[in-house]
C-alpha cells in the first residue's frame, strides 16, 4: 500500500525559505519510472504543479518558479524535500507530494497548509 | 507561456452526459501531452480518474471516459450522478519534466 505523508512548518515569515518533506511508504524511488512530485492548491484556487524528482535523479520544475524552488531525495530514509525560497503570502497554501507512476500522479498525501504571515 | 484550459463551470442534469475538455492556448493537445484527469472535493486531496488519455485509474466505473476530441483532451461522464458533483482537473505533461494542471472545471449536478 502506497501512502505519502507531507511536513513541515504551517507558518513562515515572509522572505523565509520553506521546507518541506514528503515521507513516503510502499514503493522505492529506485524503481525505473518512479517518480515523486509537489503540487499546491491556494484556498479556493487551482491545483499548481510545482516539481517532481525521478527515480533516475532527474528534476524538473515550473518555470514560472524555477529559480526558487529545489527537489531532493533521501533514498534510506524514504523522503522527498521541497525547498522553496524567498516566501510571499500568495505561496498560501495547500502543499501536496504525490507519487507519479506511467504518466500521472497516482497516490497523493493528504496535503499540509503553509501560511506566510509575519 | 503556455496555459492549459478547461471550461470554469458546467452544469448536468442527473442521468445526463456531460463532456469536460482540457485545452492548450497555443496548439493542440495529443496523447503526447499524456492527458490526466483528477477530481477533487472540498478538503479533500485530488484523485485520479483517467490517464494516458483514455485508462481509467483503478475503480473508476466506465462511465467516464477519456479522449481526443477537436485537438483537446476530453473527459466525458455518462449518466451523471449526484456525487460526481466536484472539482475536476486536468494535468498535461509539456516535456522536459515539466506538468502543468488545467484551471479547472467545477462540476455541478442538478
Amino acid at each position: 500500500q502506497i501512502t505519502l505523508k507531507e511536513s513541515g512548518p504551517t507558518l513562515v515569515k515572509p522572505t523565509q525559505t520553506l521546507t518541506l518533506t514528503c515521507t513516503f511508504s510502499g514503493f522505492s524511488l529506485s524503481t525505473s519510472g518512479v517518480g515523486v512530485g509537489w503540487i499546491r492548491q491556494p484556498p479556493g484556487k487551482a491545483l499548481e504543479w510545482l516539481a517532481i524528482l525521478y527515480w533516475n535523479d532527474d528534476k524538473g520544475y515550473s518555470p514560472s518558479l524555477k529559480s526558487r524552488l529545489a527537489i531532493t531525495k533521501d533514498t534510506s530514509k524514504n523522503q522527498v524535500v521541497l525547498t522553496m525560497t524567498n516566501m510571499d503570502p500568495v505561496d498560501i497554501g495547500t502543499y501536496y507530494c504525490a507519487h507519479r507512476w506511467q504518466w500521472h500522479y497516482d497516490h497523493w498525501g493528504q496535503g499540509t497548509l503553509v501560511t506566510v504571515s509575519s | 507561456q503556455t496555459v492549459v484550459t478547461q471550461e470554469p463551470s458546467f452544469s448536468v442534469s442527473p442521468g445526463g452526459t456531460v463532456t469536460l475538455t482540457c485545452g492548450l492556448s497555443s496548439g493542440s493537445v495529443s496523447t503526447s501531452y499524456y492527458p490526466s484527469w483528477y477530481h477533487q472535493t472540498p478538503g479533500q486531496a485530488p484523485r485520479t480518474l483517467m490517464y494516458n488519455t483514455k485508462t481509467r485509474s483503478s475503480g473508476v466505473p466506465d462511465r467516464f471516459s477519456g479522449s481526443i476530441l477537436d485537438n483537446k483532451a476530453a473527459l466525458t461522464i455518462t449518466g451523471a450522478q449526484a456525487d460526481d458533483e466536484s472539482d475536476y482537473y486536468c494535468m498535461l505533461f509539456m516535456g522536459s519534466g515539466i506538468w502543468v494542471f488545467g484551471g479547472g472545471t467545477k462540476l455541478t449536478v442538478l
